[in-house]
């Protein structure tokens, strides 16, 4: 079956320029997280959704990032006004349920110049 | 804070010489520890879960351990096609949010 999809593979954009990033999930898990991996800083935890509960944006490392998850699917990760250490990797993951292994997209990989 | 270390950093083998990569982590409660193998410009490929100490899973060339402050992913008789990167991860049991705490991985390079 299809696993995790993410768009675009690949972002180059412009320090203060607004950029959004897709993940579908693989159908039927309930829960999708959202990961940064950096050179050097290994992956890290932004934000987390399951089902229709309120997200946890414990990992979200400023008000610039935000995301939203429409229908239980498809969630979008926005990053506004770019900086350059927001260059990085960009993971979606998700699960049958929230104690399952998670399995991940290729990553959507930011350049900010 | 939960804190995982992996080590070694990096780690070369010669093809068919078994190694052992160690994971040792700091968690309030563990829920599970999982083992993942991430190829240059892929995301992170699952590879097992163990949820109590003394628990041990194989696949093909590999077999993860657990005890109760560290993890071993034992490698025997590697093949160039086992060259990745290994990441360990804990996810604690008092965690709402059920996110995974990730090491830094260990980068495996297999001569033929």
């Amino acid at each position: 079956g299809a696993g995790v999809s993410q768009s675009p593979s690949n972002k180059v954009t412009e320090k203060g320029k607004d950029v959004e990033l897709r993940c579908d999930p693989i159908s039927g898990h309930t829960a999708l997280y959202w990961y940064r991996q950096s050179l050097g800083q290994g992956l890290e935890f932004l934000i987390y959704f399951q089902g229709n509960s309120a997200p946890d944006k414990s990992g979200l490392p400023s008000d610039r990032f935000s995301a939203e998850r429409t229908g239980g699917s498809v969630s979008t990760l926005t990053i506004q006004r770019t900086q350059q250490e927001d260059s990085a990797v960009y993971l979606c993951a998700s699960s049958p349920g929230p104690s399952n292994e998670q399995f991940f997209g290729p990553g959507t990989r930011l350049t900010v110049l | 804070e939960d804190q995982v270390t992996q080590s070694p950093e990096a780690l070369r083998l010669q093809e068919g010489e078994s190694s052992s990569l160690n994971c040792s982590y700091t968690v309030s409660g563990l829920r599970g520890l999982f083992w993942y193998r991430q190829d240059p410009g892929k995301g992170p490929e699952f590879l097992f879960t163990l949820y109590s100490a003394g628990e041990e899973k194989e696949k093909e060339r590999l077999k993860a351990t657990l005890t109760k402050k560290e993890s071993f992913l034992h490698i025997t008789a590697p093949k160039p096609e086992d060259s990745a990167t290994y990441l360990c991860a804990v996810q604690a049991a008092n965690n709402a949010g059920n996110m995974l705490t990730f090491g830094g991985g260990t980068r495996l390079m297999v001569k033929p």
